[in-house]
């Protein structure tokens, strides 16, 4: 059974392009988070979905940054306009029901350097 | 608000040496206490965990202790290999449930052979 599937593993955008992230959940897994953490600090929530639908996006910046989980298809993290400030490694998890991180399978994570 | 200090890295030793890496928080109540590896090129991994106070969590070797009077979740291990060289985390989260868990900035640990 594969784990969670992240791509690209590295990603580089210049200054006001867009960085598409995605994320693979485990198969049978209908529950997705997405966590960043930037330079030097732990992993900080960004937002919790479900299939088609956004259930917690407190964590997410209220500008530029956009989530999905489709119904068919990867969960898509999307950064528009992208500053060097974005620049950090982006985990995804996933989990068979909801619940805190304990209960999440984590990806490789992306690192997303914006030059 | 909740928060985890963890001591700064990288720690580097020698196989067999023994391990600890400090682990604090701050947080109201009694929530749970997690410590995550993540090994080169991969996810993370819950390594153990404790949700009361005076708990051990235990696996693979490595032990840490759920210590409310001095809010501290301590990793330790008696033995290093030169395979434990990852990233540790140290995490809490609500016991009410949640998905915010609150993750520190990480300990990178080289082991030498």
């Amino acid at each position: 059974n594969a784990g969670v599937m992240q791509n690209p593993r590295h990603l580089v955008r210049r200054r006001g392009q867009e960085a598409r992230l995605r994320c693979s959940p485990m198969k049978g897994h209908s529950h997705v988070y997405w966590y960043r953490q930037l330079p030097e600090e732990g992993l900080k929530f960004m937002v919790y979905l479900q299939k088609e639908n956004i259930i917690d996006e407190s964590g997410m910046p209220k500008e530029r940054f956009s989530a999905e989980f489709p119904k068919e298809g990867p969960s898509i993290l999307r950064i528009q306009q992208v500053v060097r400030g974005d620049s950090a490694a982006y985990f995804c998890a996933s989990s068979p029901a909801p619940g805190s991180a304990d209960t999440q399978y984590f990806g490789p994570g992306t690192r997303l350097t914006v030059l | 608000g909740d928060s985890v200090t963890q001591m700064e890295g990288p720690v580097t030793l020698s196989e067999e040496a023994f391990l600890t890496i400090n682990c604090t928080y701050t947080a109201t109540g009694y929530p749970s206490l997690f410590w995550y590896v993540q090994y080169p090129g991969e996810g993370l991994q819950l390594l153990l965990k404790a949700t009361k106070a005076d708990d051990k969590g235990s696996n693979k070797g490595f032990e840490a202790t759920y210590r409310k009077e001095t809010t501290s979740f301590h990793l330790e291990k008696g033995s290093v290999q030169v395979s434990d060289s990852a990233v540790y985390f140290c995490a809490l989260s609500r016991n009410t449930g949640g998905f915010k868990t609150i993750f520190g900035a990480g300990t990178r640990l080289f082991v030498k052979a």
